[in-house]
């Protein structure tokens, strides 16, 4: 079993659409999750950022992180064909000091 | 956030080969900095973990000697990849965390293709 697992897609949404993505781990050590997106051939982008479990929000994205059921979620409102891109979940038991443990990362494609 | 800058972007060699890839923080000091791998349609897999002024820590499977890190300073680390081979294709990121900054996560680089034929 992967420590982190994360469906690959891809995504195919409508324009305007709400967009949940999501991974589940196993390592209850984690507390720090992170949502980057990665454009094709261009290094990850962060996005979100979220100390131990609760929710955090930021423009047309929030996080959500349920540490009970070692789950965590992002969601996209609105989405924009600019939305186009893979994007990984990223743990770490301690922090950016430390190693991140990546999710598969799914492929989302919003379309006009 | 943090800006992290990799040279080359984009790297073609003949098989048997050496070559460089620098990674530097430009606007914050990075004492520790990350070199991940990346395989088409897959995730990023951590290769090893540079120190400055100390040596690498490489993750199991990775071959120091295949892959030769130096981070001599504060803001480079350098990833040498030694007489490459076509397998060794692939897509390398690194990333450094921002001491003091506004998260404790690390900010990536653009990343270097790495092609040799």
């Amino acid at each position: 079993q992967k420590e982190v697992e994360q469906d690959p897609g891809p995504l195919s949404v409508p324009e305007g659409a709400i967009v949940s993505l999501n991974c589940t781990y196993s390592n209850s050590a984690f507390q720090y999750f992170m949502w980057y997106r990665q454009y094709s051939r261009k290094g990850p982008e962060l996005l979100m950022y979220t100390y131990s479990s609760g929710n955090k929000e930021d423009g047309r994205f929030t996080a959500q992180v349920d540490k009970s059921s070692k789950y965590i979620s992002l969601f996209i409102r609105d989405s924009q064909p600019s939305d186009s891109a893979t994007y990984l979940c990223a743990m770490s038991e301690d922090g950016g000091y430390n190693k991140l443990i990546f999710g598969a990362g799914t492929r989302l494609a919003v379309h006009p | 956030g943090a800006v992290v800058s990799q040279h080359p972007s984009r790297v073609i060699c003949k098989s048997g080969t050496s070559v460089k890839i620098e990674c530097r923080s430009l606007d914050f000091q990075a004492t520790t900095m990350f070199w991940y791998r990346q395989f088409p349609k897959q995730s990023l897999m951590l290769m090893a973990t540079s120190n400055e002024g100390s040596k690498a820590t490489y993750e199991q499977g990775v071959e120091k000697d295949k892959f030769l890190i130096n981070h001599a300073s504060l803001t480079l680390s350098t990833l040498t990849v030694t007489s490459a081979h076509p397998e060794d294709s692939s897509f390398y990121i690194c990333s450094a965390p921002e001491r003091g900054g506004l998260t404790d996560t690390q900010y990536f680089g653009p990343g270097t293709r790495l092609t040799v034929l």
